[in-house]
């Protein structure tokens, strides 16, 4: 079955430096999450998306910017980088259109490393 | 606010049957997810509650009592592959999004 899709999924960028992740839900999902792993540190939620409107905001820098396109695809955007922004980046989506509405499926994720 | 307890660490053996407790303060949300994560990999579903009670998924059960704020994943059969992280996340409010803990590494010997 199809599963979410993230890239790169590997990135290395410099301070001050803008970076731009993408996740591609699985198909007909409807709704996406994105997620920021630090090292040693338990998933934060960052902000997320349903039918292409922003649905809730968590604890997202000013710096950090998303939004979900027409074919459900969504773009986390990231400028003035800095190093506590290195971390893994994940993408979830879940479908309110199915048995379990609330369960999200997590893509491989992004590892971003801030030098 | 949201306060979600779990032991740091726990260590089990190979075919044996471990518990792991959460406690949680937190509002908003009508179900109780649990999470598998390996290391440097993307967190996987294991099991949810949304009604007090156990639910049973093959190996895995998960249990939860709202009025105690409490719920524990119970692990039977325990393999080698079962070492990770179990993350015990709040969720499924209105927007859906998962309020993650700390997580507890569980480590299966021999």
């Amino acid at each position: 079955a199809a599963g979410v899709i993230q890239s790169p999924r590997h990135l290395i960028k410099e301070k001050r430096e803008t970076a731009t992740l993408k996740c591609y839900p699985i198909p007909r999902h409807d709704t996406v999450y994105w997620y920021q792993q630090g090292p040693g540190q338990d998933p934060q939620f960052l902000i997320s998306f349903y039918e292409k409107m922003q649905s809730d905001k968590g604890s997202i820098p000013d710096r950090f910017s998303a939004q979900q396109f027409s074919d459900y695809h969504s773009e986390l955007n990231m400028s003035s980088l800095e190093l506590g922004d290195s971390a893994l980046y994940f993408c979830a989506s879940s479908s309110r259109l199915v048995k379990n509405p609330y369960e999200q499926y997590f893509g491989p994720g992004t590892r971003l490393t801030v030098t | 606010g949201q306060n979600i307890d779990q032991p740091t660490e726990m260590t089990a053996t190979e075919g044996a049957i471990v518990q792991i407790n959460c406690t949680y303060q937190t509002s908003g949300f009508n179900g109780l997810f649990w999470y598998q994560q390996h290391a440097g990999e993307a967190p996987t579903f294991l099991s949810y509650n949304v009604l007090d009670g156990l639910e049973e998924k093959g190996r895995f059960s998960s249990f939860l009592s709202r009025s105690k704020g409490y719920s524990y994943l119970l692990l039977k059969e325990l393999q080698m592959k079962d070492s990770a992280s179990y993350l015990c996340a709040p969720g499924g409010g209105a927007t859906n999004k998962l309020i993650f803990g700390t997580g507890t590494l569980l480590a299966v010997q021999p």
